[in-house]
């Protein structure tokens, strides 16, 4: 199975904040990653796929980039919306797998 | 408008059953892959199983593999999670989810599942 790694798990942050998050794969995943973000209560919201295309709808603020094992999510400018918890997934090879999650927090 | 709306949680025994039903409008149902994705309470998400569209392939991860079934009738627009012999480690909300090569495009808002005697 491919390991997802993200870092860190948790981040304080600021309104205006440049935020970037980071994911690794135990092995390479080529481009398959995706990202979501997840507010409490809240199911998961496609932000990010085949590592930096960016869904439909989504605020351009939010950019993926990254192949082979590395890859990273920045949010050029994070607004109060964006208070939440974000996860990676790589959707190379079965079983799919998502990373552990990162929390941005209020600083 | 895509909508997908989950069934048939609750509580259940341990070596309990339940059916999870999701029925989808606003889209091609028959067109696309499916899946279930779950999260145990204050945990992340941990994908569950996935359905191609014809219902000709099926993955499952490890730890359902013989408890889960995952199924579908495209002439209801509906999609299926058959679990048997359910223990406490399932215990979480179960949200069913549209394939996008791979990635999930749209979620159901969830149905939770709690096995405890």
């Amino acid at each position: 199975d491919i390991q997802m790694t993200q870092s860190p798990s948790t981040l304080s942050a600021s309104v205006g904040d440049r935020v970037t998050i980071t994911c690794r794969a135990s092995q390479s995943i080529s481009s398959w990653l995706a990202w979501y973000q997840q507010k409490p209560g809240k199911a998961p919201n496609l932000l990010i796929y085949k590592a930096s295309s960016l869904e439909s709808g989504v605020p351009s603020r939010f950019s993926g980039s990254g192949s082979g094992t590395e890859f990273t999510l920045t949010i050029s400018s994070l607004q109060p919306d964006d208070f939440a918890t974000y996860y990676c997934q790589q959707y190379n090879s079965y079983p799919r797998t998502f990373g552990q999650g990162t929390k941005v927090e209020v600083k | 408008e895509v909508q997908l709306v989950e069934s048939g949680g609750g509580l259940v025994q341990p070596g309990g059953s339940l059916r999870l039903s999701c029925a989808v409008s606003g889209f091609t149902f028959s067109s696309h892959g499916m899946s279930w994705v779950r999260q145990a309470p204050g945990k992340g998400l941990e994908w569950v199983a996935t359905i191609k569209e014809d219902g000709s392939e099926k993955y499952y991860v490890d730890s359902v593999k013989g408890r889960f079934a995952i199924s579908r009738d495209n002439a209801k627009n509906s999609l299926y999670l058959q679990m048997d012999s359910l223990r406490a480690e399932d215990t979480a909300v179960y949200y069913c989810a549209r394939d996008l090569t791979g990635s999930f495009a749209y979620w159901g808002q969830g149905t939770l599942v709690t096995v405890s005697s």
